[in-house]
């Protein structure tokens, strides 16, 4: 159990193109969702939290008009990268807290996603 | 602010044992995991300590110290696919926050 998918893997898109990236629990139920950006031989950092039905909850220094996030329903999350630029390239992660757990502290994650912008 | 430590790389010998520490001081706690990440993947869960003590699972344990703000996570008989990077993170208020963490390399 508490599986959480990725889609894509990974994306090669050129500069200035917007790239959508899907985050999904499989077999739980997610109110909450976390988006994780990790550079090379660099810990994760959060971006955003992803909160079902509200707007996103972004971190210090991350641009909300840039990276849009979309939490529709309890199992699917979207990262959109709008304009994307080389600077965004980077390792994309999602996690998802299980509410149906005790305590809901642990968040189980996905698999990433490559960017790469050309 | 939040702070966590770790160091940042660790050498090992297959077949030995490895104690990889971690302080923290960070505003709130609700509890402390500890995360394996190999290159290019996602990180997967180890372990999770909410009170003090040892907690032990297989190869692995981690122990909690709340008062030192302190945490190990120790690992047994060290095999080469051991090698990978060990994140500890302490939640607080629902947020997970990060060290950096420590490469661990494996030497046959």
């Amino acid at each position: 159990g508490a599986v959480v998918s990725q889609h894509p893997s990974r994306v090669i898109c050129k500069s200035g193109t917007s790239v959508k990236i899907e985050c999904r629990s499989l077999d739980f139920q997610a109110t909450t969702m976390f988006w994780y950006r990790q550079f090379p031989k660099q810990s994760l950092m959060l971006m955003a939290t992803s909160n079902e039905g509200s707007k996103a909850t972004y971190e210090q220094g991350v641009e909300k008009d840039k990276f849009l996030i979309n939490h529709a329903s309890l199992t699917l999350s979207t990262l959109t990268v709008t304009s994307a630029h080389p600077e965004d390239s980077s390792f994309y992660i999602c996690s998802a807290r299980d509410i149906g757990t005790g305590e809901g502290y642990e968040q189980y994650f996905g698999p990433g996603t490559r960017l790469t912008v050309t | 602010g939040q702070n966590i430590d770790q160091p940042t790389e660790m050498t090992a010998t297959e077949g030995a044992i490895v104690q990889i520490n971690c302080t923290y001081q960070t505003s709130g706690f609700n509890g402390l995991f500890w995360y394996q990440q190999h290159a290019g993947e996602a990180p997967t869960f180890l372990s999770y300590n909410v009170l003090d003590g040892l907690e032990e699972k297989g190869r692995f344990s981690s122990f909690l110290s709340r008062s030192k703000g302190y945490s190990y996570l120790l690992l047994k008989e060290l095999q080469m696919k051991d090698s990978a990077s060990y994140l500890c993170a302490v939640t607080v208020n629902y947020q997970l926050i990060w060290g950096a963490g420590t490469k661990l390399i494996i030497k046959p």
